[in-house]
């Protein structure tokens, strides 16, 4: 089945700087790959997601990329806010499947 | 978007007794699923709850412990059977609607002693 790896476990970033976090896959037929930023005590929330068939997705400071032969996926987050502290987590699907396996998440810390 | 709403929000439960998690979506979902989440930790597909026949389970669940019910497309019970102080974890229901985004609830927290 699918592995989803995810690292740093942890990221410590300055306010305004950017965050890069990367996950990569196993399993060459999934096709859609979701975020999830978690605040403590709350539900998963989806912040961007990218479809095979894309390489790049924007929206305002959140970008994702796909490297669909290198299988790996990433996160950017630029000029970042106190308000990004949160746990992200990474996930992967096949659509005939339906089922999206999580990555082990990423603690995001923005400093003061 | 999908609101997705759990019964109860937490509960402290004693070994070898059994809770059912209630799970209701305010609009019909063609997919439901069952995750758990340690503390601190990932979510871990429990299994996918299938509207008219049985669930299907990950590797390392079974329907013996953890019994899933899907009467129609709105609503999906948990039941997390004899449980032992190793079953304290965060479950939480999650529906998706065909292709469209999925949606987690709020979550159960529970506690066993």
């Amino acid at each position: 089945g699918e592995n989803v790896e995810q690292h740093p476990s942890t990221l410590s970033v300055q306010e305004g700087d950017s965050a890069v976090i990367k996950c990569t896959y196993s399993d060459s037929a999934s096709n859609y790959f979701p975020w999830y930023k978690q605040e403590l005590g709350k539900r998963p929330q989806l912040i961007i997601d990218i479809r095979s068939n894309v390489g790049e997705k924007k929206d305002q400071r959140i970008a994702v990329t796909l490297n669909k032969t290198a299988k790996h996926f990433s996160l950017h987050i630029t000029e970042t806010q106190p308000e990004d502290s949160a746990v992200y987590f990474c996930a992967a699907s096949r659509w005939r499947d339906d089922k999206i396996i999580f990555g082990k998440g990423t603690r995001l810390h923005i400093l003061p | 978007s999908a609101v997705i709403s759990q019964k109860p929000s937490r509960d402290i439960c004693q070994r070898g007794t059994s809770l059912t998690i209630q799970c209701q979506v305010d609009s019909q979902v063609t997919m439901m699923f069952w995750y758990r989440q340690q503390p601190g930790q990932s979510l871990t597909l429990i299994a996918t709850a299938n509207q008219g026949s049985e669930a299907t389970y990950e590797s390392g669940f079974v329907i013996d412990k953890f019994p899933i019910s899907r009467p129609n497309l709105t609503f999906s019970t948990l039941t997390v059977s004899n449980m032992s102080p190793e079953d304290s974890s965060i479950y939480l229901c999650s529906a998706r609607q065909g292709q469209e985004t999925q949606y987690f609830g709020p979550g159960t927290r529970l506690l066993v002693l």
